[in-house]
């Protein structure tokens, strides 16, 4: 069966520090992945849409960027936290094929910028 | 500008009564929507979904209507119950698989 990782669940980072959150999916193999973020109070924006390694698509810009080095891995980076970056980071996988598929959230990662 | 709304950002049902979630869309190229449920702090799970060429899907208590001529969609729920609390997506997409998501509404199931 498939799983989707996320880590670290949690995270409190001063503003203008990196981040680095990490993405991986098992058991399936050439996935669609994603990075969403939740707002306090919002719904779910998409951030990031990869469709194979090294293809990033960007859906809002923003002080965020994402990387795909392996099939399965998929990385949320910032060279420089801002306090606005603070919310529910969350990665997602959908299997490729026609029509389309349902996403597969992973636990998250509740990211503070203090 | 948001492509998919959620208009009421919580709803309160009694246990054993019918939950109406409803959903708003923009883009007349969406062809394909889909229902989350969220607890706090894990990811949505995904729980139905619909194709453009229907207008109702039903499995067990959960049903999507969709009216394409409005542009809205909703799920019904019935019979609710107190484990159905929790934050409901609606998600939408044009041909692609790249979803947008409305801002989510939050159901209390009352016992």
């Amino acid at each position: 069966s498939q799983t989707i990782h996320q880590w670290p669940a949690t995270l409190v980072q001063p503003v203008g520090s990196p981040l680095s959150l990490e993405c991986t999916v098992e058991g399936t193999s050439n996935p669609n992945l994603y990075w969403y973020r939740q707002a306090a109070g919002r719904g779910l924006q998409l951030l990031f849409y990869s469709v194979g390694i090294g293809q990033i698509s960007s859906e809002v810009p923003q002080n965020l960027s994402a990387s795909r080095p392996q099939d399965r891995q998929f990385i949320l980076s910032s060279k420089k936290l801002l306090l606005s970056d603070s919310g529910f980071y969350l990665c997602a996988w959908s299997m490729k094929g026609v029509g389309r598929n349902e996403q597969f959230f992973g636990p998250g990662t509740r990211l503070t910028v203090l | 500008d948001q492509q998919v709304k959620q208009n009421s950002p919580s709803l309160s049902v009694q246990e054993g009564r019918i939950s109406i979630l409803n959903c708003d869309y923009t883009n007349s190229m969406f062809d394909y929507f889909l229902w989350y449920k969220k607890y706090p702090a894990e990811g949505p799970t995904f729980l139905i979904s619909i194709s453009s060429i229907k207008d109702k899907n039903e499995d067990g208590r959960f049903t999507v209507f969709l009216n394409k001529s409005a542009k809205h969609l909703s799920l019904h729920i019935v019979p609710s119950q107190p484990g159905d609390s929790a934050v409901y997506f609606c998600a939408a997409s044009a041909w692609v698989n790249k979803f947008y998501f409305g801002s989510g509404t939050k159901l209390n199931v009352k016992p």
